[in-house]
């Protein structure tokens, strides 16, 4: 069974950094892209992130670029995202998941940034 | 980026009666290796969301057959057949073909 746990959410202050990592089991890690997706409260569903298989390409949303850095472990299973320079519009509901077509998700976990 | 656009943005619609969602994108979804990565999500109140369709028209292990979806290029839809009360909360399309990957803004289903 696929299994995706995110952990590292929780409430900061503007400006502060915050590591968010999801531990993933149930298949083949190091096959698959894996991805960050976040819900602001209220609102849709924005794409922030993916890394490749080998954790050499990456890609990011504009609205994160050069702030966050996205990175894996293939040996442990984990995919982290750093996120540095944080905003009050960074907050949200971060959810990891796998390959670049989202066919699982985690519970995900709340970064709240506070001004 | 791809710009993803939805409607209706919500639906009220009677147990058991046929629902329907539109997604249109600013771009061909067509990839060069013959594949249209359009994709399907349900998100149920205070849960994550799930994948509903691949591909455009491929279900999911264990999606029931009631949801169907179709299209080419940039327009796209999802449909429910009969809807039954599991089916409410907010459906997104979201583009895999091109990146940034780009959700639609959800449209929400409620029963009437």
């Amino acid at each position: 069974e696929v299994q995706l746990l995110e952990s590292g959410g929780g409430f900061i202050q503007w400006g502060d950094s915050l590591r968010l990592s999801c531990a993933a089991s149930g298949f083949t890690f190091s096959n698959y892209v894996m991805s960050w997706v976040r819900q602001a409260p209220g609102k849709g569903l924005e794409w922030v992130s993916a890394i490749g298989r080998n954790g050499v390409t990456t890609y990011y949303a504009d609205s994160v670029k050069g702030r966050f850095t996205i990175s894996r472990d293939n040996f442990k299973g984990t995919v982290d995202l750093q996120m540095d320079s944080l905003r009050v519009e960074d907050t949200a509901i971060y959810y990891c998941a796998k390959a670049q077509d989202l066919d699982y998700w985690g519970q995900g976990t709340l970064v709240n940034v506070s001004s | 980026d791809v710009v993803m656009t939805q409607s209706p943005l919500s639906l009220s619609v009677t147990l058991g009666q046929p629902a329907s969602i539109s997604c249109r994108s600013s771009q061909s979804l067509a990839y060069s290796d013959g594949n249209t990565y359009l994709n399907w999500f349900h998100q149920r109140p205070g849960q994550s969301p799930r994948r509903l369709i691949y591909k455009v028209s491929n279900r999911d292990s264990g999606v029931p057959d009631r949801f169907s979806g179709s299209g080419s290029g940039t327009d796209f839809t999802l449909k429910i057949s009969r809807v039954e009360a599991e089916d409410v909360g907010v459906y997104y399309c979201m583009q895999g073909t091109h990146w940034p990957r780009t959700f639609g803004q959800g449209t929400k289903v409620e029963i009437k």
